[in-house]
């Protein structure tokens, strides 16, 4: 089984406007983390937000915010107010605490922002 | 500046030639690992290492060898071994504290023909 599921192979926002970009997540760990990272046309892995599964509240930086639900294991990122350097893919990725050092990787979502 | 450098961005081989892919860190972190990324894909790890003179395959390590002499590089070789080289490869650390999230070089990406 997959361990971490994004099933959106692309999206379109229009340039100001908030979207969500799905994740979901398999594990039988109480303790791992959760990632989402932004890759430009350019290649760099660029690092936006993390959440702790302990932690209580959404994980938020700037205009990234990470909507944790537990029970449903998703980790969905939201991003605000759209910018056209948002275009990009963006990753979502998970360290379990076995192996703790070891991260796992997402497919992807293509985000495209319309002017 | 502090971070991870990757030479070459484009390299370019024969198929049947083994190549060595370089990344240097300055970060002085302990755990350094390299990803391959297919085209629409995401990213897979090929080899880990948490600290020096010690490393442990990841899910794609047929083909691939890496070592770990000193704290601040970790050379992937792609050996002709490897059915499919042709790939964008990435090279990450990790801190030891806070989150674990990992720093990734610029890449090199690797085309074999």
């Amino acid at each position: 089984a997959q361990k971490i599921t994004q099933t959106q192979p692309g999206m379109f926002v229009q340039e100001k406007e908030a979207v969500t970009l799905d994740c979901t997540y398999d594990t039988s760990d109480q303790s791992y983390g959760l990632f989402w990272y932004k890759q430009p046309s350019s290649g760099e892995m660029i690092f936006l937000i993390y959440q702790g599964s302990y932690d209580e509240q959404n994980a938020t930086e700037g205009r990234y915010s990470l909507n944790f639900q537990k029970a449903r294991k998703s980790a969905n990122l939201v991003i605000s107010a759209s910018q056209l350097g948002d275009s990009a893919m963006y990753f979502c990725a998970m360290r379990e605490n076995i192996g703790y050092q070891k991260v796992t990787f997402g497919i992807g979502t293509k985000l495209q922002v319309i002017p | 500046d502090g971070g991870i450098t990757q030479s070459p961005k484009y390299l370019f081989r024969k198929e049947g030639q083994n190549v060595t892919l370089s990344c240097e860190q300055n970060l002085n972190h302990d755990a350094m690992y390299w990803y391959r990324q297919d085209p629409g894909q995401g990213l897979r790890l090929i080899y880990y290492s948490q600290i020096v003179n010690d490393f442990q395959k990841g899910d794609i390590a047929e083909g691939y060898s890496v070592s770990r002499e000193k704290k601040e590089s970790f050379p992937l070789t792609v050996t002709s071994a490897q059915k499919n080289p042709t790939a964008f490869y990435l090279c990450a650390t990790t801190g030891a504290s806070g989150s674990y999230e990992q720093y990734f070089g610029p890449g090199t990406r690797l085309t074999v023909t």
